[in-house]
């Protein structure tokens, strides 16, 4: 069975700050992980994505997100937050055993402040 | 422009009148699927299709048809919607199902009343 979480319902920042939108996950085999962002009355559009390799994976936007296998988590970071950042994120994670299902976390609002 | 295009963006309907959103996509991919999502409950996928004539239920079909006639076509069938089916649909779709990326559409937002 495959799980994702992001425990945070809303994360807020200062523009100009660093930010980190959290996600954990559960898979019985080898974790695909995905980071997509969702702006007002628009689809979800793919930020980043892991599947091996490099645990820090760059993606668009300037967000980058780092996988870590000891903590089951893919946090997704960005070094200087925009107002434009603003959005709503998802986490999801398929396993690579197991349906071709994604699970996707309930998403974290992301609202920078000017 | 690659695109997965949804129609209507908006749908108001009555209980038990049958209704169908479509979905096309542009970029030759194999795989799609449906997502409603749900405040506080994310994306829950209710059909895929592996590819044309190839579909197979997702986490929450009750209540739902699809059909893959065609590769770019995946229409999403309620025969008989209800309130409990007011929610936004997303379509999507990808070149495959394991690590490619989705590509959505933008969205409807079906009221049933």
């Amino acid at each position: 069975a495959q799980s994702v979480a992001q425990p945070e319902d809303q994360v807020n920042v200062a523009e100009g700050n660093p930010l980190t939108v959290k996600c954990t996950y559960s898979v019985s085999g080898n974790p695909y992980l995905f980071w997509y962002v969702q702006y007002p009355n628009r689809g979800l559009q793919f930020l980043l994505k892991y599947i091996t390799g490099d645990n820090l994976v760059k993606g668009s936007y300037g967000f980058e997100a780092e996988f870590n296998k000891s903590q089951t988590s893919f946090h997704l970071k960005k070094p200087s937050a925009l107002v434009s950042d603003s959005a709503l994120y998802f986490c999801a994670v398929r396993d690579d055993g197991g349906s071709y299902i994604p699970t996707f976390g309930r998403g974290t609002s992301l609202i920078v402040h000017p | 422009e690659a695109q997965v295009t949804q129609n209507p963006r908006y749908l108001i309907t009555v209980t038990g009148k049958k209704l169908t959103v479509t979905c096309s996509q542009n970029m030759n991919h194999e795989y799609m699927s449906w997502y409603r999502q749900d405040p506080g409950l994310g994306l829950r996928q209710i059909y895929y299709s592996m590819n044309v004539e190839v579909t197979d239920k997702g986490d929450v079909p009750e209540g739902y048809k699809v059909s893959r006639k065609e590769k770019r076509n995946f229409p999403l069938i309620l025969e008989s919607p209800s309130p409990n089916q007011t929610s936004l649909y997303f379509c999507a779709s990808s070149p495959g199902p394991y690590n490619s990326p989705l590509h959505f559409g933008n969205g409807t937002r079906l009221t049933v009343t």
